[in-house]
């Protein structure tokens, strides 16, 4: 079946323009979660979403950054005015339900911010 | 604060090496400790996972030992191939808290065939 798909694949953007990133999860799948790659590093956590619960935003690392979700559905990660430190590689996961069940990522979106 | 370490940042091995990584936690309420295999331009996909009540469990090839009054866990990859040429996370979340988990700096591993 599908897994969890993520667009654009590459955004090129200037410094303090804002960009939107898209994550469709696995159908069906009621948990989603966003991390960031910086290169070489690990994953970050940003923000998880179950259900209609509200979101656990404590990763997210300014209020430049947000996102939202439509019930169990696509979300959408927003940067507004991005700059040079957010350039990273953003991450999609999905899962059936959290906590126990495996996260599925997305092939990511490669952000450079220039 | 880096609440997961992990080493070596790289492994170079030949094939049917025994490459070893190897994780060590500060957080005592970690208790789902998954290891994420990562190929170039894709995202990272689960491998093989423990939870502390074990101290070993194998899947395969791959293996995790795991240390709990150490807080420290490991990734043995057995025969390994040059098709696990790759980076390999090891992760650690609280479950209860919706497994939002925390990711170690990752190890490239190359296997020379």
């Amino acid at each position: 079946g599908a897994g969890v798909s993520q667009s654009p694949s590459n955004k090129v953007t200037e410094k303090g323009k804002d960009v939107e990133l898209r994550c469709d999860p696995i159908s069906g799948h009621t948990a989603l979660y966003w991390y960031r790659q910086r290169l070489g590093q690990g994953l970050e956590f940003l923000i998880y979403f179950q259900g209609n619960s509200a979101p656990d935003k404590s990763g997210l690392p300014s209020d430049r950054f947000s996102a939202e979700r439509t019930g169990e559905s696509v979300s959408t990660l927003t940067i507004q005015r991005t700059q040079q430190e957010d350039s990273a590689v953003y991450l999609c996961a999905s899962s059936l339900y959290a906590p126990y069940y495996e996260q599925y990522f997305g092939p990511g979106t490669r952000l450079t911010v220039t | 604060q880096q609440q997961v370490k992990q080493s070596p940042q790289s492994l170079i091995v030949q094939k049917g090496g025994i490459p070893i990584i190897n994780c060590a936690y500060e957080n005592t309420a970690f208790d789902y400790f998954p290891w994420y295999q990562q190929f170039p331009g894709k995202g990272p996909a689960l491998l093989i996972a423990i939870r502390p009540d074990v101290s070993e469990k194998k899947e395969g090839r791959f293996t995790i030992s795991f240390n709990k009054s150490a807080k420290q866990f490991s990734l043995h990859i057995m025969d390994s191939q040059p098709g696990d040429s790759a980076t390999y996370f090891c992760a650690a979340s609280i479950e209860t808290s919706g497994s939002r988990l925390t990711f170690g700096e990752g190890t490239q591993l190359t296997v020379n065939p």
